[in-house]
């Protein structure tokens, strides 16, 4: 077990909807960052945050947003979603100096 | 960030060493060697990181030559449990530096 926890695991939606993915650090770590991982990308860095704030950003599309709450925890929003969103994304967490950490991630379907 | 090249695939024996090699010839002096892996769609597991010092933990060892172009994973012992997907990635220490995967190398143990 990690210490990072990603809810739900699974997600099924249909094309156009919008979803919130969520991500709780490991306790004390101030940076999360997310990934995207589909069958022909291999993991993709999508956005980094660090206490609140966004830190780096990646391939992100304009459609993905993201945020880090007072809590720590992160939300991942992706709206108008197309069937190439499908994919495993990933979140992770470390702290000053530390490795990261990474979740178990939500496997999201759109059909 | 330095790049990485590893093999695509290696196999080995259960009960025998598993020798992962990674090429990482641009690293610069403040960059450290991070392996991963990842157990089937699994979210990415931590392994090991260094420097310029070998490494061992209760995982795996890590061996860096010492003009730091190169460095090995070393599973002492492997299982069939340790076929996976290992990602070997360097990057400068801390949370302002983002792991950047690349395709990794398959080691399959087998029985």
């Amino acid at each position: 077990d990690s210490g990072v926890t990603q809810t739900p695991k699974h997600l099924i939606t249909a094309t156009g909807q919008r979803v919130t993915l969520r991500c709780s650090p490991r306790s004390g770590d101030l940076s999360v960052y997310w990934y995207q991982q589909s069958l022909d990308q291999g993991l993709q860095f999508l956005i980094q945050y660090y206490n609140g704030e966004e830190r780096a950003k990646g391939n992100i599309l304009e459609r993905f947003s993201a945020q880090q709450f007072p809590d720590l925890h992160s939300e991942l929003n992706l709206s108008s979603l197309e069937l190439g969103d499908s994919a495993l994304y990933f979140c992770a967490s470390s702290g000053v100096g530390s490795e990261a950490f990474f979740g178990q991630g939500t496997r999201l379907t759109v059909v | 960030d330095a790049k990485t090249t590893q093999p695509p695939s290696m196999d080995c024996a259960e009960g025998r060493a598993a020798n992962l090699p990674c090429n990482h010839s641009t690293i610069s002096g403040n960059e450290y060697v991070y392996w991963y892996r990842q157990i089937h769609s699994q979210g990415p597991q931590y392994i090991i990181h260094g420097l310029k010092n070998n490494e061992t933990n209760e995982m795996a060892s890590l061996i860096i030559t010492e003009d730091r172009k190169s460095s090995t994973l070393i599973l002492p012992h492997a299982t069939l449990r340790d076929t996976a997907v290992y990602y070997c990635i360097v990057k400068l220490p801390g949370a302002n530096s983002k792991l950047t995967f690349g395709k990794g190398i398959t080691l399959s143990v087998r029985p």
